[in-house]
């Protein structure tokens, strides 16, 4: 079955300091990985995604998220973290039906 | 290009009532997705649409929920009669290509 893992409910940061978001998957086949950002009463903001392709994607807002296949991971990065990233982050991803299968989220905190 | 626009924002009703859900989905996107999200979780579909056919409707509580995409376009999700657990944000979502998936700003929806 497919599925993905977010193990950390939360990760605190200070400002200025980078900042990682776990992120590991099961998929049949070639993953199709996502990022998915929500602000505080707000609706999902796409971020970024793999396809196929250099290991290193980069994305909206400063972020990257770097591909490992044999780690099956897919960990959302940021070289110097801003306050206002704080919000709830969400790692999917796509099954053959073009559907997200979703991570239970993480919610990032920046500390000033 | 506009995004993904939903109505009402937030709607507050009694248990046994009935409520409806609108969104329109960006122009151009065939595919349409209803997702319910409890606070503090990840989304959990439970409509997926294809121009105005259900490709998916495995998750949604057939005995009290519907959802129709008349024309395509513009799509409703109605739930009669609300339970307290139906309580959540609901969420509209829609995809061009399959890939990411862009979500409008969701409607609060409490039921007391």
């Amino acid at each position: 079955a497919q599925s993905v893992a977010q193990p950390e409910d939360q990760v605190n940061v200070a400002e200025g300091n980078p900042l990682t978001v776990k992120c590991t998957y099961s998929v049949s086949g070639n993953p199709y990985l996502f990022w998915y950002v929500q602000y505080p009463n707000r609706g999902l903001q796409f971020l970024l995604k793999y396809i196929t392709g250099d290991n290193l994607v980069k994305g909206s807002y400063g972020f990257e998220a770097e591909f490992n296949k044999s780690q099956t991971s897919f960990h959302l990065k940021k070289p110097s973290a801003l306050v206002s990233d704080s919000a709830l982050y969400f790692c999917a991803v796509r099954d053959s039906n073009y559907q997200l299968i979703w991570g239970a989220g993480t919610k990032l905190i920046i500390k000033p | 290009e506009a995004g993904v626009a939903q109505s009402p924002r937030y709607k507050i009703i009694e248990k046994r009532q009935s409520v409806a859900f609108w969104c329109n989905p960006i122009s151009g996107h065939a595919t349409l997705y209803w997702y319910q999200q409890i606070l503090g979780q990840g989304p959990k579909l439970l409509i997926q649409f294809q121009n105005n056919g259900v490709v998916d409707d495995s998750q949604l509580p057939k005995d009290r929920f519907s959802a129709e995409r008349l024309k395509g376009v513009d799509s409703t999700l109605k739930i009669q009669p609300a339970k307290l657990e139906d309580s959540a944000v609901y969420l509209c979502a829609s995809s061009w290509t399959g890939d990411e998936q862009y979500f409008g700003p969701g409607t609060r929806l409490t039921v007391t």
